[in-house]
């Protein structure tokens, strides 16, 4: 099974620290995406990175892959209390058209 | 934007009915999917349907589950025969023109089964 593994599973910064969340696979991947999602609610796609990128922006976030650990991090700078939500790695494998989560990532950013 | 709307928001069966789950899915996508999340525990995926049939699906959907896109919005999830271990958020998703493609999910309807 491609399922990710996330750590921490929890974390609790104040605003404007930086959070890191980690996250490592078992098989090859087509591409990982992250994902959030705020308490009682959808998922919401954050950041796509395929197995050929090693990093990836978009605004606060940034997401590095290594294939060769088979693990994946997110960085969001300068966090702020909105960024409170749970946070999820997904994997899509070449070999199939499922998308398999982890655990996720309970972030905490205390104003 | 354009979004993927899940009706019922909360659904409460009694074990053993039916129950069919909901889902508009963005209108020019082409891939759907079902997932759930027992609470407190992690998005487990159910199935993809593509081009009006399942493309994949996980060991959980056995044959308790079925999907239908019976017209061209709509796709449901029907789950006959439920137990309580049935009870927790289904989520809908659905990407555009590869399954490489983001996916984008609903709010989920929160299933309790009595």
């Amino acid at each position: 099974s491609q399922q990710g593994e996330e750590d921490p599973q929890a974390l609790s910064i104040q605003e404007g620290e930086n959070a890191t969340m980690n996250c490592s696979y078992k098989t090859s991947i087509n591409n990982l995406q992250w994902y959030r999602q705020n308490s009682g609610r959808g998922l919401v796609h954050l950041i796509l990175i395929r197995s050929n990128e090693r990093e990836k922006h978009s605004g606060r976030l940034r997401v590095t892959l290594d294939t060769s650990k088979k693990s994946s991090s997110l960085l969001i700078t300068a966090s702020r209390a909105a960024d409170t939500a749970s946070y999820f790695c997904a994997m899509l494998s070449y070999n199939n058209n499922d998308m398999r989560f982890g655990a996720g990532t309970r972030l905490t950013v205390k104003p | 934007e354009p979004e993927v709307t899940q009706t019922p928001s909360h659904q409460v069966t009694q074990m053993g009915q039916e129950v069919i789950l909901r889902c508009v899915p963005i209108s020019n996508h082409l891939y759907f999917y079902w997932y759930r999340q027992i609470l407190g525990q992690k998005v487990e995926f159910l199935v993809s349907f593509y081009n009006n049939e399942i493309s994949e699906k996980s060991e959980i959907f056995d044959d308790q589950f079925s999907v239908e896109r019976p017209d061209g919005s709509n796709f449901t999830l029907k789950i006959r025969s439920t137990k309580l271990e049935d009870s927790a958020m289904y989520f809908c998703a659905s990407s555009g023109t590869g399954v490489e493609q983001p996916q984008h999910f609903g709010d989920g309807t929160r299933l309790s089964i009595l």
